[in-house]
């Protein structure tokens, strides 16, 4: 089976731009997670979509949002681009909603604000 | 809310010495654990998960942790490490019975392999 995958893998943009990053689940997977990586705060939860709805969403602003599609493919947006929202974002699949499952997570985008 | 809490943010060893990647967390209410493992310019590979039972649990490349509940802590152990572990090393918690996918990581470990 082929494992998660992201694109694209790296991105630059300027402030005040909006982007959008795309994860495709493992074939089978409903669930699918998104987290922000940084060398300051970790890794941080972003949200969850299950069913094509958003199901949990971490601390963060309204400029960060989601979607999932029909067939669990998932797109996040960023909006008004800060410098601080460089980072790698990863995006992790599962089964099921469920605390207890394995979320295989994918290589990841990095974004690159300028 | 939870918080986990890697005691070491970087963990130098000899190629073929024992490991330990200490790990403590903190919640009101009880929580699965997770160790996972990112490689370079890769994401995150799950090593192992605690969910109950036996508080020993093994997981892939030859690890294993145990899970100590009046001590809260969740140590990852490797007794004899590889130039290829080399990466850093992730605890992580989900809360039992929130029908969430939620999360909540440690800053993370880096382990490097001396030859």
């Amino acid at each position: 089976k082929a494992g998660v995958t992201q694109t694209p893998r790296y991105l630059i943009k300027t402030r005040g731009q909006q982007v959008t990053l795309s994860c495709s689940p493992i074939s089978g997977h409903r669930s699918v997670s998104w987290y922000q990586q940084t060398p300051g705060q970790g890794l941080q939860f972003l949200f969850e979509y299950f069913s094509e709805t958003q199901r949990n969403k971490g601390n963060f602003p309204g400029r960060f949002s989601g979607r999932q599609f029909s067939n669990s493919r998932s797109e996040m947006n960023v909006s008004t681009l800060e410098l601080g929202d460089s980072a790698l974002y990863l995006c992790a699949s599962s089964l099921r909603q469920e605390a207890s499952d394995t979320q295989y997570f994918g290589p990841g985008t990095r974004l690159t604000v300028l | 809310a939870q918080s986990v809490t890697q005691l070491d943010s970087q963990v130098p060893v000899f190629e073929e010495a024992p490991v330990e990647l200490r790990c403590n967390y903190s919640s009101s209410v009880s929580v699965y654990l997770f160790w996972y493992v990112q490689y370079p310019n890769q994401g995150l590979q799950l090593l192992l998960k605690y969910l109950s039972g036996s508080t020993l649990v093994k997981g892939i490349n030859g690890f294993e942790a145990e899970f100590n509940k009046s001590q809260t802590s969740f140590h990852l152990r490797k007794p004899s490490v590889h130039i290829s572990d080399t990466a850093e090393y992730f605890c992580a918690v989900s809360v039992i019975g929130s029908g969430a996918q939620k999360l909540v990581f440690g800053q993370g470990t880096r382990l490097t392999i001396n030859p």
